[in-house]
């Protein structure tokens, strides 16, 4: 049975870093999308599971990394320069949108930016 | 401002039939795949339909999806208070700055 779970809340000022984790249950290419409060769904990119390629929206380029540990199938996405609209919940997903819908979630993982 | 063009709210009764539109271009949709995703209140998005027209295990015939050109439907009929949430519709775009885009949201309510 596939499974996605994700790391707890995090709380960041702003200017930090946050990084979330994401543990699957096998070897998935794996997406990250965020959902701002009250907002629709954004996609973030994705990570391949079989060489760690990576595909990320242009608007986060430079702020963002995704990262695979193939050896636990722990997905990472790490974000810097927090700002406040950056306050948000986390998800991810497997599949990659070019590669398959997007089938399994995570259950979210709140990122609250605050001074 | 979403990639993707859907109406911000669909609702009807109980039994009857909505649907709802997803506009895009020939870069996204009118050159792959569209799914479509359900989100209950305060939970993670769902998988309800892949590839415009497949539903995953479990998901009812009740939901059901087209693509044409540039275009696609989710249709959801004998409509239940259970189905009252939010539906994006999402696929690849292949233009320049390509990456995965989503509509921005469709809110059905159940009258």
């Amino acid at each position: 049975q596939v499974q996605v779970v994700q790391s707890g809340a995090e709380v960041k000022k702003p200017g930090a870093s946050v990084k979330v984790s994401c543990k699957a249950s096998g070897y998935y290419d794996l997406s990250w999308v965020r959902q701002a409060p009250g907002q629709g769904l954004e996609w973030m990119g994705w990570i391949s599971a079989y060489n760690g390629n990576t595909n990320y929206a242009q608007k986060l380029q430079g702020r963002v990394t995704m990262t695979i540990d193939t050896s636990t199938t722990t997905a990472y996405m790490e974000l810097r320069s927090l700002r406040s609209d950056d306050t948000a919940v986390y998800y991810c997903a497997k599949g990659g949108l070019s590669s398959g819908p997007l089938d399994y979630w995570g259950q979210g993982t709140l990122v609250t930016v605050s001074s | 401002q979403s990639v993707l063009t859907q109406p911000p709210s669909v609702s009807a009764a109980p039994g009857q039939k909505v649907t709802i539109s997803c506009s895009g271009s020939s870069s996204n949709i009118g050159n792959n795949y569209v799914s479509w995703y359900q989100q209950l209140p305060g939970t993670a998005p769902k998988l309800l339909i892949y590839e415009n027209n497949k539903r995953p295990s479990g998901i009812p015939d009740r939901f059901s999806g087209s693509k044409s050109g540039t275009s696609a439907t989710l249709g959801i009929t004998g409509l239940q208070t259970g189905d009252e949430a939010d539906y994006y519709c999402g696929t690849w775009d292949s233009s320049l700055s390509a990456g995965g885009v989503f509509g921005g949201g469709t809110k059905v309510t159940v009258l």
